[in-house]
């Protein structure tokens, strides 16, 4: 039982280029969620999905796209990578919307230069 | 969801009792008061909730005062790997109800 993985854990990438950030959860979970942590500041919420084949906009959503095709998998899409999207993502994954845990990844360290 | 107010950084001796307070005076009944909290640059991770009475599971304990409009979090015997950022967050049950971090305190434990 892996819980919810991050791939990739690293990137650095050119300003304009584009990439995909992936987050599989494998406990059956209907929620997910996709956050950016910039330094000194807590965790903001970009995109979440309610279940499959939905998505939702959260906080900070400009700049990204996601996706839920498959129920364990939320992707996170940077079409023109900004130096203004170096953070760290992370991406979480819960039973339901309210009074349940979330569960994170560890996180995908993204640096635009 | 309520704003949440915490001290920005903590220090606590290793083997005491650690504990975080936390004031959510705009809370309402509905919401729940949830902890969590960050290691270094690893994910968050969950502590505990709790809606108005006190809670306590095998990490931490959750006292809720009876007005609700502040709670505090208490690691009975912290240990050096309990350094981290602890996030309170207040929290609604009807409907989604995202997660909304603020900054948290930062708690650190020493020798």
């Amino acid at each position: 039982n892996a819980g919810v993985t991050q791939t990739p854990k690293f990137r650095v990438l050119k300003t304009g280029q584009s990439m995909t950030l992936l987050c599989a959860q494998d406990m059956n979970h209907e929620y997910m969620y996709w956050y950016r942590q910039d330094p000194g500041m807590g965790l903001r919420l970009i995109h979440y999905s309610v279940g499959e084949g939905t998505t939702a906009k959260g906080e900070v959503p400009d700049g990204y796209n996601v996706s839920r095709l498959k129920k364990q998998n939320f992707l996170l899409g940077l079409e023109s990578a900004a130096p203004s999207q170096t953070s760290v993502y992370f991406c979480a994954s819960s039973y339901g919307g309210r009074n349940t845990e979330a569960f994170f990844g560890q996180g995908t360290r993204l640096t635009v230069v | 969801d309520a704003k949440t107010t915490q001290p920005p950084s903590m220090d606590c001796a290793e083997g005491r009792a650690a504990n975080l307070p936390c004031n959510h005076s705009t809370i309402s009944g509905n919401e729940y008061v949830y902890w969590y909290r960050q290691i270094h640059s690893q994910g968050p991770q969950y502590i505990i909730h709790g809606l108005k009475n006190n809670e306590t599971n095998e990490m931490a304990s959750l006292i809720i005062t009876e007005d609700r409009k502040s709670s505090t979090l208490i690691l009975p015997h912290a240990t050096l790997r309990d350094t981290a950022v602890y996030y309170c967050i207040a929290r609604g049950n009807t409907g989604f109800q995202k997660l909304v971090f603020g900054t948290g305190t930062r708690l650190l434990v020493s020798p």
